[in-house]
């Protein structure tokens, strides 16, 4: 089974640009979620949703951040406008339901 | 709220050796489940072990253990006889309920294992 693939890689943006970073899960698994990591705060929880439908949200992150699930296979999370503080790694992971976490490789966003 | 705190930043231990790693973590739920997964320098992030709340026994896979102090909300994860490729940052985690919620992580331990 393929894992979960994200794309792309790196990506560098101007200040105020829109950026849009994808996702596809692992097939038949219920749940995504996308993570924002740095050194300082390490992993934080910007969006989960299961089966389509949002479950929860970073409270911090509803500002400038929406992530979607257009259909079971395939996610996008939208920063609009993009800051320098954004600059993170952006993982997409996904499980089965209630089962452990599977990552994807990330996106690292720079925001010039 | 919940919450989990790693409070150990960097740890360097020498190849063969046991290494203890903390975690502690807030919640209201009676009902919860703590995780350890291991981050390599390319980025990849595993999941390693688990402990449910409702177990007593602490969870052992392969050489890694727990060590769970549930009236202390500390899971500890210990690795013994390390190796070179142990070196990785680890991540505590907790999700709270049966199911439907999110993985809360804690800021990670970087590990460091020299020969």
């Amino acid at each position: 089974d393929a894992g979960v693939t994200q794309t792309p890689r790196h990506e560098v943006a101007e200040k105020g640009q829109t950026i849009i970073l994808k996702c596809e899960p692992v097939s038949g698994h219920n749940d995504l979620f996308w993570y924002r990591q740095t050194k300082i705060q390490g992993l934080e929880l910007l969006s989960y949703f299961r089966s389509k439908s949002l479950m929860e949200d970073g409270g911090a992150f509803k500002d400038r951040f929406k992530a979607e699930m257009l259909n079971s296979s395939f996610s996008t999370l939208k920063i609009q406008p993009t800051e320098p503080k954004d600059s993170a790694v952006y993982l997409c992971a996904s499980r089965p339901v209630a089962e452990t976490l599977y990552f994807g490789s990330g996106t690292r966003l720079t925001v010039l | 709220a919940q919450k989990v705190t790693q409070t150990q930043t960097s740890i360097s231990v020498m190849e063969k050796t046991t290494v203890t790693m903390d975690c502690v973590y807030e919640t209201q739920d009676s009902s919860y489940f703590l995780f350890w997964y291991k981050q390599t320098a390319s980025g990849e992030i595993v999941f390693l072990i688990r402990q449910d709340s409702y177990k007593k026994e602490n969870a052992t896979v392969g050489h890694y253990s727990l060590n769970f102090q549930k009236p202390k909300s500390s899971i500890g994860l210990i690795i013994t006889a390390t190796q070179i490729e142990d070196s990785a940052v680890y991540f505590c985690a907790m999700r709270e309920g049966q199911g439907g919620r999110a993985l809360i992580f804690g800021t990670g331990t970087t590990v460091s294992v020299s020969p």
